[in-house]
């Protein structure tokens, strides 16, 4: 089946730690994206990528980063810089083409200890 | 800046009724609409959406309208069912450049009572 996997579903994180959240889509899609979702809050946008080697900044991206080294994959690291990083973390992906609706992952808890 | 808003936190309908959620965009250039469904600890799964050359959409229960002039969609679920119960998410993107990204609303929570 295609789809996107988000892991771990849930994720501890000790103070001053990297970690990294995996994300991998078999639906041969272009883009992919992270999102960040705090309770009461909707989806707000850390990083996208619109093709391998290439990513750009979302609305609120420090103290994150992430790679695209492969098609499939879209990795997240939460640095120690992130002063916040308690959250549900969702992974996207779509075509990359205009009007496509973007298809999410069931996401990462992150939580600190 | 919220560019999209979803001004009702909750909404309580009977099943069998009708459901209308209600989004409003305050960006001129967006030119793509989206509605999700999310259940907790589960990500958003799409279910319809609407392009700006139109102004309604259908699929099954599901019927998004938009009114450009007045920057309002709305989602009519048409009979609701208790499986409706969840956030309802509205997005949309546009705004210039390729990169297609989706700017949330905060939600709405639907239960649909039996």
């Amino acid at each position: 089946d295609g789809g996107i996997t988000q892991s771990p579903k849930y994720l501890f994180r000790k103070e001053g730690q990297n970690v990294t959240l995996s994300c991998e889509q078999n639906l041969n899609h272009d883009a992919m994206y992270w999102y960040r979702q705090d309770p009461g809050q909707g989806l707000r946008l850390i990083y996208y990528s619109q093709i391998v080697n290439d990513f750009q900044k979302g609305d609120i991206a420090e103290g994150y980063s992430v790679s695209r080294e492969k098609k499939e994959s879209f990795p997240l690291t939460v640095t120690s810089a992130q002063k916040n990083p308690t959250a549900f973390y969702l992974c996207a992906s779509s075509s990359g083409r205009a009007n496509q609706p973007q298809h999410f992952g069931d996401g990462t808890r992150l939580s600190i200890l | 800046d919220q560019q999209v808003k979803q001004n009702s936190p909750s909404l309580s309908v009977q099943e069998g009724r009708i459901s209308i959620l209600n989004c409003d965009y305050t960006n001129s250039m967006f030119d793509y609409f989206l509605w999700y469904k999310k259940y907790p600890a589960e990500g958003p799964t799409f279910l319809i959406s609407i392009s700006s050359i139109k102004d309604k959409n259908e699929d099954g229960r599901f019927t998004v309208f938009l009114n450009k002039s007045a920057k309002h969609l709305s989602l009519h679920i048409v009979p609701s069912q208790p499986g409706d119960s969840a956030v309802y998410f509205c997005a949309a993107s546009g705004g210039g450049g390729s990169n297609y990204k989706l700017t949330f609303g905060k939600g709405t929570l639907l239960t649909v009572n039996p």
